[in-house]
C-alpha cells in the first residue's frame, strides 16, 4: 500500500539536544512537507520541497533543517536553537503543482523535557 | 497574522443532529478551499473541497457552503454519528507566488454523542 511513513511515533529528548524526524513515502509524489501542529493553532508550515535537492521555508522555519537528498525521503531536524519543540509534527507530500492535496504521515510526537 | 478564522474551537452535537462549522477568509486570492478531517494520533485526511465558482458542493452527508462576497465558507454535517467525532481543519489556497501551499485554520473539536 502507498502512503507516508514517519518514524517513530513517539520521541523523548533532553532540552539542547538535536533531533531528526523521519518521513518516507513510497506514492511517487514530488513535493513533500512538514508541518508543526499545536493545541489551538492548527498547522503551520515548517517547510517544503517541490523538487529533489530543492526546498523553501515555510511560516516557522526557524530552528528546524531539512534535506532532500531522495525523492522519497524528507527528513526534519529540531535543532537546540528553536525555543519551544514540543510539539506533534506532520509530513505530508503531494503531486507537483497540486500542494492543495496533501497525503499524511500520521505524525510524531516530540516530547523534549 | 492568521489569514484563515475558524470557529468554534469545539462542537458537541447529539447523534442525528448537524454539526456546522464555519471559516473566514482575509486572502482574496484564495481559490481553493479544502476541508481535513483528522482522527486522534493521526494525520489529517482529505474530506471534501470547493473553488469559488460554486456557491455549494455536496459529497453524502458532508456539505460545504461557500460566499465568496462575505469571504467565508462553512462545513455542515448532516445525521451527524459518532464516528464523525474527530478534528477538522478548513485550509485556503492559491497559486500566486508559483507555488499551491495550504494555509490552514485553528482546527475544530468534534464530538458527536449518543
Amino acid at each position: 500500500d502507498g502512503g507516508i511513513t514517519q518514524s517513530p511515533k513517539y520521541l523523548f529528548r533532553k532540552e539542547g539536544q538535536n533531533v531528526t524526524l523521519s518521513c518516507e513515502q513510497n506514492l511517487n509524489h514530488d513535493a513533500m512537507y512538514w508541518y508543526r501542529q499545536d493545541p489551538g493553532q492548527g498547522l503551520r508550515l515548517i517547510y517544503y520541497s517541490q523538487i529533489v535537492n530543492d526546498f523553501q521555508k515555510g511560516d516557522i522555519a526557524e530552528g528546524y533543517s531539512v534535506s532532500r537528498e531522495k525523492k522519497e525521503s524528507f527528513p526534519l531536524t529540531v535543532t537546540s536553537a528553536q525555543k519551544n519543540p514540543t510539539a506533534f509534527y506532520l509530513c505530508a507530500s503531494s503531486i507537483a503543482g497540486q500542494g492543495t492535496v496533501l497525503t499524511f504521515g500520521s505524525g510524531t510526537r516530540l516530547t523534549v523535557v | 497574522q492568521q489569514q484563515v478564522k475558524q470557529s468554534p474551537q469545539s462542537l458537541i452535537v447529539q447523534k442525528g443532529g448537524i454539526s456546522i462549522i464555519n471559516c473566514a477568509y482575509e486572502n482574496t486570492a484564495f481559490d481553493y478551499f479544502p476541508w481535513y478531517q483528522q482522527f486522534p494520533g493521526k494525520g489529517p485526511a482529505l474530506l471534501i473541497a470547493i473553488r469559488p465558482d460554486v456557491s455549494e458542493k455536496k459529497e453524502g452527508r458532508f456539505t460545504i457552503s461557500f460566499n465568496k462576497s462575505a469571504k467565508q465558507f462553512s462545513l455542515h454535517i448532516m445525521d451527524s454519528q459518532p464516528g464523525d467525532s474527530a478534528t477538522y481543519f478548513c485550509a485556503a489556497s492559491s497559486k500566486a507566488g508559483g507555488g499551491n501551499k495550504l494555509t490552514f485554520g485553528t482546527g475544530t473539536q468534534l464530538k458527536v454523542e449518543l
